[in-house]
């Protein structure tokens, strides 16, 4: 079975700074995507970015973009001039192709210091 | 925008109890799915769904069952409530392709 770790429980960075958050998963399948979810305080999830494993050029959203490496299967996300609206709970997920459910980290807590 | 909706916010229920969570979403998804999410262990999907009356057991679905009677509707049935269902549970819904998921605000559910 797939497994997604983030080694991070806790992050923070300053107003206006550059943070990355790091995602590894496992997995022996060549074709399946990779997601960033942000839950802030009291809000719903939402859809950071998503990448897809047969995409060689890194996704990148805005002040978001990915390291995507996938030989060492790495999945980082960094997140570039940092605002306080950046706060929140951050997950990676996992999903096969075909039409299968996610399977996700157990998340990162982003706190954002101005 | 899709919207995803549960039905309460907050719900206090006692140990015993039958409890239902329902979901519902607007954008005639095909897939929906049902997650509880615990401090430091993340999301752990409970059931899915492929289709109206379709269900497919995920990680964690002792305790609980679910119905899909109509494609834009979703339950979660709690069958004899305990304390160690305390828990956040989120509900999301999906096309086939792409796959990506839309979540609901959330019912923080608590069992005393």
């Amino acid at each position: 079975a797939q497994t997604v770790t983030q080694s991070q429980p806790e992050m923070s960075v300053q107003e206006a700074e550059t943070v990355t958050l790091s995602c590894t998963y496992d997995t022996s399948e060549s074709d399946y995507y990779l997601f960033w979810y942000k839950q802030p305080p009291s809000r719903q999830m939402i859809l950071v970015i998503r990448q897809e494993a047969y995409k060689q050029q890194n996704a990148t959203e805005n002040r978001f973009s990915v390291n995507f490496q996938k030989a060492a299967k790495s999945f980082s996300l960094k997140i570039s001039d940092s605002q306080l609206g950046d706060a929140a709970m951050y997950f990676c997920a996992y999903r096969s192709a075909g039409n299968t459910p996610l399977v996700f980290g157990k998340g990162t807590r982003l706190s954002v210091i101005a | 925008d899709v919207k995803v909706t549960q039905s309460s916010r907050y719900l206090v229920k006692r140990t015993g109890e039958k409890v239902f969570l329902e979901c519902v979403q607007d954008m005639d998804h095909e897939n929906m799915f049902w997650y509880r999410q615990d401090p430091g262990l993340g999301l752990r999907l409970i059931y899915f769904s492929y289709d109206v009356k379709m269900k497919e057991k995920g990680d964690i679905p002792e305790g609980y069952s679910v119905s899909r009677e109509k494609k834009e509707r979703f339950s979660l049935i709690l069958e004899s409530a305990s304390t160690n269902q305390t828990s956040m549970y989120l509900c999301a819904s999906s096309l086939t392709d792409p796959n990506e998921q839309y979540f609901g605000p959330g019912t923080r559910l608590t069992v005393t």
